[in-house]
C-alpha cells in the first residue's frame, strides 16, 4: 500500500518568515495530494490541495508544489503569522478513491 | 448545517467493554471514514463507506467493526475494547462525484480505554 513520509516532525520559526514542509510517498498511481491543518484539540482542516496533474498551486501565503517523478510534494507558508501554529499533514491518495494515507505530521510553531 | 458530528466527545471504557462511537452528516456525502489518530503516527484508515450498505476495510481494521444502513450515518463498533484502541478517533466525509476530493472531519471522540 501507499506510504507516505513527511519531514520535518517540528519546526519553529520566527514570524514573517517562510516555512516549508516536505513529503514523500511510495505509489506512483497516487494522484491527490491534500494538506490538513490541525490546532490543538481541533479537527483536521483542509488547506491546500493538489492534483498530479498540476506542479504548483498557491493560495494567497500558502502553496504546494509536486515533483511527480521525484514522488515528492511540499507545503510552502510565507510571511509567517503566530496563527499558523499548528500540526500540519500532508497526505496521498489515488484515482477516484477517497481513502487519504496521510503522513506523520508537522508541528509548526512561530515565534512572535 | 451540521456538517459532520460525532458523539460522544469523550469517552472511557474499562477493557472488554464494548461501544458504538457514532457519525452523522448533513451534506448528502456518499464516502464515509473512520480514521484513527495516536501521537506521531498521523491518521490512520480504519473503515470506509462509499455508499449506504457497502463498507470496507482500511489500514487498520481490526477490533473494529462498521455499517452503513443510511447515507447520514456511519457508526464505529468496538466489540471487546482494548487499551491498544485508546486513540482519537475522526470521522470524515466527501462526495465521490466529479473532482469533489475534499474530506469534512468531525470534531472526534477521545476514547480512553483502561
Amino acid at each position: 500500500g501507499e506510504n507516505v513520509e513527511q519531514h520535518p516532525s517540528t519546526l519553529s520559526v520566527q514570524e514573517g518568515d517562510s516555512a516549508v514542509i516536505k513529503c514523500t510517498y511510495s505509489d506512483s498511481a497516487s494522484n491527490y495530494f491534500p494538506w490538513y491543518k490541525q490546532e490543538l484539540g481541533k479537527r483536521p482542516q483542509l488547506i491546500i490541495d493538489i492534483r498530479s496533474n498540476v506542479g504548483e498551486k498557491k493560495d494567497q501565503r500558502i502553496a504546494v508544489t509536486l515533483n511527480k517523478t521525484a514522488k515528492h510534494f511540499s507545503l510552502h507558508i510565507t510571511e509567517t503569522q503566530p496563527e499558523d501554529s499548528a500540526v500540519y499533514f500532508c497526505a496521498a491518495s489515488k484515482g477516484s478513491a477517497r481513502q487519504l494515507t496521510f503522513g506523520s505530521g508537522t508541528q509548526l510553531t512561530v515565534l512572535p | 448545517n451540521a456538517g459532520v458530528t460525532q458523539t460522544p466527545k469523550f469517552q472511557v471504557l474499562k477493557t472488554g467493554q464494548s461501544m458504538t462511537l457514532q457519525c452523522a452528516q448533513d451534506m448528502n456525502h456518499e464516502y464515509m471514514s473512520w480514521y484513527r489518530q495516536d501521537p506521531g503516527m498521523g491518521l490512520r484508515l480504519i473503515h470506509y463507506s462509499v455508499g449506504a450498505g457497502i463498507t470496507d476495510q482500511g489500514e487498520v481494521p481490526n477490533g473494529y467493526n462498521v455499517s452503513r444502513s443510511t447515507t447520514e450515518d456511519f457508526p464505529l463498533r468496538l466489540l471487546s475494547a482494548a487499551p491498544s484502541q485508546t486513540s482519537v478517533y475522526f470521522c470524515a466525509s466527501s462526495y465521490l462525484g466529479g473532482g469533489q476530493n475534499e474530506q469534512f472531519f468531525g470534531p472526534g471522540t477521545r476514547l480512553t480505554v483502561l
